[in-house]
Protein backbone atom coordinates (compact mmCIF):
# COMPACT_ATOMS: atom_id res chain seq x y z
CA UNK A 1 0.00 0.00 0.00
CA UNK A 2 0.94 3.50 -1.04
CA UNK A 3 -0.98 4.88 2.20
CA UNK A 4 -1.71 8.37 1.52
CA UNK A 5 -0.11 10.51 -1.10
CA UNK A 6 -0.22 14.18 -2.10
CA UNK A 7 0.68 15.69 -4.77
CA UNK A 8 2.49 18.80 -5.57
CA UNK A 9 5.09 18.60 -2.77
CA UNK A 10 5.75 22.28 -3.41
CA UNK A 11 4.00 24.83 -5.00
CA UNK A 12 4.02 28.69 -5.98
CA UNK A 13 0.84 30.42 -6.97
CA UNK A 14 0.69 34.29 -7.73
CA UNK A 15 -2.46 36.09 -5.54
CA UNK A 16 -5.54 35.48 -7.35
CA UNK A 17 -4.31 32.17 -9.32
CA UNK A 18 -6.31 29.02 -8.66
CA UNK A 19 -5.08 24.98 -8.06
CA UNK A 20 -6.45 21.94 -6.81
CA UNK A 21 -4.24 19.99 -4.20
CA UNK A 22 -4.64 16.16 -4.70
CA UNK A 23 -4.65 13.63 -1.99
CA UNK A 24 -5.59 10.28 -2.66
CA UNK A 25 -5.48 6.71 -0.31
CA UNK A 26 -5.68 3.08 -1.58
CA UNK A 27 -6.30 2.12 2.33
CA UNK A 28 -10.06 1.90 1.27
CA UNK A 29 -10.47 4.38 4.69
CA UNK A 30 -13.91 5.96 4.65
CA UNK A 31 -12.89 9.26 6.47
CA UNK A 32 -10.87 11.86 4.49
CA UNK A 33 -9.63 15.24 6.15
CA UNK A 34 -7.53 18.22 4.85
CA UNK A 35 -5.31 20.68 7.74
CA UNK A 36 -3.50 23.19 7.13
CA UNK A 37 0.00 24.17 9.46
CA UNK A 38 1.11 28.12 9.99
CA UNK A 39 4.67 28.14 11.26
CA UNK A 40 4.49 27.38 15.12
CA UNK A 41 1.25 26.32 14.61
CA UNK A 42 -0.38 22.92 14.93
CA UNK A 43 -2.84 21.62 12.50
CA UNK A 44 -6.10 23.06 12.21
CA UNK A 45 -8.71 21.50 10.35
CA UNK A 46 -10.37 22.73 7.10
CA UNK A 47 -12.65 20.21 5.57
CA UNK A 48 -13.52 16.41 5.82
CA UNK A 49 -15.55 14.21 4.56
CA UNK A 50 -16.97 11.03 6.19
CA UNK A 51 -17.62 9.29 2.40
CA UNK A 52 -17.94 9.31 -0.90
CA UNK A 53 -20.29 12.36 -1.97
CA UNK A 54 -19.96 14.18 1.75
CA UNK A 55 -17.94 16.60 2.79
CA UNK A 56 -18.49 19.16 5.66
CA UNK A 57 -16.26 21.97 7.01
CA UNK A 58 -14.01 22.18 9.69
CA UNK A 59 -12.29 25.21 11.39
CA UNK A 60 -11.12 27.06 8.84
CA UNK A 61 -12.82 26.68 5.11
CA UNK A 62 -13.34 30.09 4.03
CA UNK A 63 -11.40 29.79 0.82
CA UNK A 64 -11.27 26.32 0.28
CA UNK A 65 -13.21 23.78 -1.53
CA UNK A 66 -13.39 19.93 -1.51
CA UNK A 67 -15.78 17.46 -3.59
CA UNK A 68 -15.77 13.57 -2.67
CA UNK A 69 -16.81 11.85 -6.03
CA UNK A 70 -14.28 8.53 -4.76
CA UNK A 71 -13.59 6.82 -1.82
CA UNK A 72 -9.96 7.07 -2.86
CA UNK A 73 -9.76 10.79 -3.38
CA UNK A 74 -10.13 14.05 -1.80
CA UNK A 75 -9.22 16.96 -3.79
CA UNK A 76 -8.35 20.37 -2.31
CA UNK A 77 -9.24 23.47 -4.26
CA UNK A 78 -8.20 26.59 -3.86
CA UNK A 79 -10.18 29.36 -6.43
CA UNK A 80 -8.73 32.50 -6.01
CA UNK A 81 -5.27 32.22 -3.61
CA UNK A 82 -4.64 34.63 -1.26
CA UNK A 83 -1.16 35.37 0.56
CA UNK A 84 -2.89 34.39 3.85
CA UNK A 85 -3.32 30.50 2.29
CA UNK A 86 0.56 29.98 2.20
CA UNK A 87 1.07 27.21 4.41
CA UNK A 88 1.63 23.32 4.56
CA UNK A 89 -1.27 21.53 3.91
CA UNK A 90 -1.62 17.61 5.09
CA UNK A 91 -4.08 15.09 4.04
CA UNK A 92 -5.51 12.45 6.27
CA UNK A 93 -7.63 9.21 5.65
CA UNK A 94 -8.75 7.15 8.60
CA UNK A 95 -11.12 3.71 8.59
CA UNK A 96 -15.16 4.47 9.46
CA UNK A 97 -15.53 5.97 12.96
CA UNK A 98 -14.75 3.63 16.00
CA UNK A 99 -13.58 3.77 19.56
CA UNK A 100 -10.36 3.26 17.58
CA UNK A 101 -9.66 6.46 15.14
CA UNK A 102 -5.52 6.40 13.71
CA UNK A 103 -5.37 9.01 11.39
CA UNK A 104 -3.30 8.05 8.66
CA UNK A 105 -1.18 11.56 7.47
CA UNK A 106 0.03 12.29 4.03
CA UNK A 107 3.76 14.12 3.66
CA UNK A 108 2.19 17.29 2.75
CA UNK A 109 2.16 20.55 0.11
CA UNK A 110 3.96 23.42 0.84
CA UNK A 111 2.01 26.39 -1.07
CA UNK A 112 3.49 29.53 -1.72
CA UNK A 113 1.39 32.21 -2.71
CA UNK A 114 2.93 35.25 -3.43
CA UNK B 1 -14.46 20.99 23.48
CA UNK B 2 -11.82 19.57 25.58
CA UNK B 3 -8.86 21.64 25.87
CA UNK B 4 -5.45 20.02 26.76
CA UNK B 5 -2.28 21.89 27.81
CA UNK B 6 1.52 20.43 27.26
CA UNK B 7 4.86 22.23 28.23
CA UNK B 8 6.37 24.07 25.02
CA UNK B 9 9.44 22.06 24.93
CA UNK B 10 11.33 19.56 27.15
CA UNK B 11 14.64 17.56 26.75
CA UNK B 12 15.34 14.26 27.19
CA UNK B 13 18.70 12.39 27.17
CA UNK B 14 19.46 9.65 24.76
CA UNK B 15 18.28 6.21 26.33
CA UNK B 16 16.64 7.50 29.08
CA UNK B 17 13.05 7.51 30.03
CA UNK B 18 10.80 10.79 28.00
CA UNK B 19 7.97 11.74 30.36
CA UNK B 20 5.54 13.89 28.46
CA UNK B 21 2.52 15.64 30.59
CA UNK B 22 -0.59 16.37 28.95
CA UNK B 23 -3.22 18.39 31.22
CA UNK B 24 -6.90 17.77 30.04
CA UNK B 25 -8.85 19.30 33.12
CA UNK B 26 -12.70 19.66 31.18
CA UNK B 27 -12.30 16.12 29.23
CA UNK B 28 -15.81 14.64 28.99
CA UNK B 29 -16.47 10.91 29.73
CA UNK B 30 -16.45 9.67 26.42
CA UNK B 31 -13.64 11.91 25.14
CA UNK B 32 -10.58 9.89 24.44
CA UNK B 33 -6.59 10.86 25.01
CA UNK B 34 -4.89 10.36 21.57
CA UNK B 35 -0.99 11.50 20.96
CA UNK B 36 0.61 11.80 17.65
CA UNK B 37 4.17 13.19 16.68
CA UNK B 38 5.49 15.45 13.91
CA UNK B 39 9.04 14.94 13.31
CA UNK B 40 10.19 17.91 11.05
CA UNK B 41 8.36 18.75 8.18
CA UNK B 42 6.73 15.51 7.79
CA UNK B 43 2.88 14.60 8.51
CA UNK B 44 1.74 13.81 11.68
CA UNK B 45 2.20 10.08 13.28
CA UNK B 46 -0.16 8.29 15.81
CA UNK B 47 1.55 7.17 18.66
CA UNK B 48 -1.66 5.55 21.35
CA UNK B 49 -4.85 6.96 22.13
CA UNK B 50 -6.33 5.66 25.98
CA UNK B 51 -9.73 6.46 27.46
CA UNK B 52 -9.45 5.52 31.02
CA UNK B 53 -6.78 2.95 31.39
CA UNK B 54 -3.44 2.40 30.93
CA UNK B 55 -2.17 1.55 27.56
CA UNK B 56 1.16 0.42 26.13
CA UNK B 57 2.37 -0.25 22.77
CA UNK B 58 5.07 -0.75 20.85
CA UNK B 59 5.85 2.99 20.75
CA UNK B 60 5.00 4.14 23.93
CA UNK B 61 2.86 4.05 27.25
CA UNK B 62 0.03 6.10 28.42
CA UNK B 63 -0.56 6.64 31.65
CA UNK B 64 -4.43 8.41 32.32
CA UNK B 65 -4.76 9.43 35.62
CA UNK B 66 -7.95 8.04 37.74
CA UNK B 67 -9.57 11.69 37.26
CA UNK B 68 -8.68 11.50 33.53
CA UNK B 69 -7.72 15.11 34.13
CA UNK B 70 -3.95 14.72 32.98
CA UNK B 71 -2.33 12.20 31.41
CA UNK B 72 1.92 11.50 30.69
CA UNK B 73 2.80 9.74 27.59
CA UNK B 74 6.25 7.70 28.16
CA UNK B 75 9.10 6.80 25.63
CA UNK B 76 10.87 4.27 27.66
CA UNK B 77 13.86 4.21 25.67
CA UNK B 78 14.25 7.76 24.26
CA UNK B 79 16.35 7.74 20.72
CA UNK B 80 17.35 10.82 19.01
CA UNK B 81 14.76 9.46 16.37
CA UNK B 82 11.99 10.21 18.73
CA UNK B 83 13.14 14.26 18.67
CA UNK B 84 9.60 15.84 17.35
CA UNK B 85 6.74 17.60 18.23
CA UNK B 86 4.18 15.89 20.47
CA UNK B 87 1.00 16.70 20.10
CA UNK B 88 -1.68 15.84 23.15
CA UNK B 89 -5.27 15.56 21.18
CA UNK B 90 -8.80 14.99 23.39
CA UNK B 91 -11.32 13.32 20.44
CA UNK B 92 -14.51 14.96 20.58
CA UNK B 93 -16.90 13.97 18.30
CA UNK B 94 -18.30 16.92 15.56
CA UNK B 95 -21.95 14.88 14.42
CA UNK B 96 -23.19 13.24 11.34
CA UNK B 97 -20.55 10.28 12.15
CA UNK B 98 -17.64 12.49 12.05
CA UNK B 99 -14.87 12.56 14.63
CA UNK B 100 -12.03 15.74 14.47
CA UNK B 101 -8.88 15.92 15.85
CA UNK B 102 -7.81 19.29 17.39
CA UNK B 103 -4.45 19.98 16.99
CA UNK B 104 -2.58 22.24 19.82
CA UNK B 105 0.98 23.63 19.68
CA UNK B 106 2.55 20.44 21.19
CA UNK B 107 5.78 20.06 23.08
CA UNK B 108 9.24 19.85 21.20
CA UNK B 109 11.05 16.78 22.54
CA UNK B 110 14.59 17.29 21.84
CA UNK B 111 16.52 14.13 22.42
CA UNK B 112 20.14 14.94 23.69
CA UNK B 113 22.83 12.43 23.01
Amino acid sequence: NAGVTQTPKFQVLKTGQSMTLQCAQDMNHEYMSWYRQDPGMGLRLIHYSVGAGITDQGEVPNGYNVSRSTTEDFPLRLLSAAPSQTSVYFCASSPQESSYNEQFFGPGTRLTVL
Amino acid sequence: DAKTTQPTSMDCAEGRAANLPCNHSTISGNEYVYWYRQIHSQGPQYIIHGLKNNETNEMASLIITEDRKSSTLILPHATLRDTAVYYCIVRRYSGAGSYQLTFGKGTKLSVIP
